[in-house]
């Protein structure tokens, strides 16, 4: 069975810094996507970046990146330089090979401080 | 310019009731899903569909159901048996099962009981 993990229910982070927001998968499937979205108040979800099971280079998006360490089933999301309008709520995601299901972790809360 | 349509985007609904929540898109995409929606508990996968006249429970289908007899359309109903439906619902659509493929979302629709 899948499984997308996030055990941050809220983050803090100064205007300018990074953040990391962390994600941990669990799947039996060999070939699958990780997934990042961004809920902000209006409740829109707005894809941010994709990372392969088989990418060899980590993904990077503008000044999102993803830090992936398949062997320990994590796909963490890095903010650079933070914006305020990059508060918001995180949502990690996955799908796999050979099925439709596609499933979501329980979200992080992000609070950028001016 | 293609998207996602949900509505209504608030709905009120006696105890008791069916409500049937719309979702039409005009992406071509093959699959379908739905989502629920609760504080703290992130994105529930309630139900997806991969083709017309398919469709697939996931986590959380108990007191829903779902049609798929047209590609663009995937409705969802809430009846009388989700003890307790009040939540915000979000239709997504991705092109494809590929481990690849982002999710496209609409707007949701916050169904409340009253």
């Amino acid at each position: 069975a899948q499984k997308i993990t996030q055990t941050q229910p809220g983050m803090f982070v100064q205007e300018k810094e990074a953040v990391t927001l962390d994600c941990t998968y669990d799947t039996s499937d060999q070939s699958y996507g990780l997934f990042w979205y961004k809920q902000p108040s209006s409740g829109e979800m707005i894809f941010l970046i994709y990372q392969g099971s088989y990418d060899e280079q980590n993904a990077t998006e503008g000044r999102y990146s993803l830090n992936f360490q398949k062997a320990r089933k994590s796909a963490n999301l890095v903010i650079s330089a933070s914006q305020l309008g990059d508060s918001a709520m995180y949502f990690c995601a996955m799908g796999a090979s050979g099925t439709y299901k596609y499933i979501f972790g329980t979200g992080t809360r992000l609070k950028v401080l001016a | 310019d293609g998207g996602i349509t949900q509505s209504p985007k608030y709905l009120f609904r006696k105890e008791g009731q069916n409500v049937t929540l719309s979702c039409e898109q005009n992406l071509n995409h093959d699959a379908m899903y739905w989502y629920r929606q609760d504080p703290g508990q992130g994105l529930r996968l309630i139900y997806y569909s991969q083709i017309v006249n398919d469709f697939q429970k996931g986590d959380i289908a108990e007191g829903y159901s779902v049609s798929r007899e047209k590609k663009e359309s995937f409705p969802l109903t809430v009846t009388s048996a989700q003890k307790n439906p009040t939540a915000f619902y979000l239709c997504a659509s991705r092109y494809a099962a590929g481990v690849n493929t982002e999710a496209f979302f609409g707007q949701g629709t916050r169904l409340t009981v009253v």
